[in-house]
């Protein structure tokens, strides 16, 4: 059972311009919740973390949007770059306000292409 | 500073041979889980260690087994080798920081393949 899910596949989205890739959860436990790009080859690489005392976390051009009552995250990045084409993952960890213990649950990932 | 380091990038094994892969975290970082990535599965959580402890177990057999270091480098083993476990195997080293700020960093994967 997919607890993490990622229901588009693919997001096309003009240089300049926003994207933006959603995420969805099902466990109600799940307390910390993380982005990751990654590209062909290579191991993912680490973008913007959330926890759920907050509803808004930025980094730059990444901002990370959360909505626990529809247990709903989002990612937008602003302005999207040619560079920023890859696919992207979210997870999520059940609560652990001290971190004694992380056990992320993957997307299954959005493939983002910025056209020049 | 140094990134998440594993090796061998690259193995080659048959089946019902046992192996054994390296991970070296990032400076500070007490925390090691390791994954598996495959095209059907995605990305799927193997265990977690911390301070030579494992904390979580994901949902595999026995076959996969792991430890941590004193200096916090991992190992991950998998006994009795089956086609089905190739895989890219990732290892994530991560900390938590005292703002209640966490960072996870992932190294670049063995990539095994069981003929």
């Amino acid at each position: 059972d997919q607890q993490v899910k990622q229901n588009s596949p693919s997001l096309s989205v003009q240089e300049g311009r926003i994207s933006i890739l959603n995420c969805d959860y099902t466990n109600s436990m799940f307390d910390y919740f993380l982005w990751y790009k990654k590209y062909p080859a290579e191991g993912p690489t680490f973008l913007i973390s959330i926890s759920s005392i907050k509803d808004k976390n930025e980094d730059g051009r990444f901002t990370v949007f959360l909505n626990k009552s529809a247990k709903h995250l989002s990612l937008h990045i602003v302005p999207s770059q040619p560079g920023d084409s890859a696919v992207y993952f979210c997870a999520a960890s059940p609560e652990s306000r001290d971190h004694t213990g992380n056990q992320f649950y993957f997307g299954t990932g959005t493939s983002l292409t910025v056209i020049p | 500073k140094a990134g998440v380091t594993q090796t061998p990038r690259y193995l080659i094994k048959t089946r019902g041979q046992q192996v054994t892969l390296s991970c070296s975290p990032i400076s500070g970082h007490r925390s090691v889980s390791w994954y598996q990535q495959t095209p059907g599965q995605g990305l799927q959580f193997l265990f977690e260690y911390f301070s030579e402890t494992q904390r979580n177990k994901g949902n595999f057999p026995g076959r996969f087994s792991g430890r941590q270091f004193s200096n916090s480098r991992s190992e991950m083993n998998v006994s009795t080798l089956e086609l089905g476990d190739s895989a890219l195997y990732l290892c994530a080293s991560s900390r938590t920081y005292r703002d209640g700020g966490y960072e996870q960093y992932f190294g670049p994967g063995t990539r095994l393949t069981v003929t």
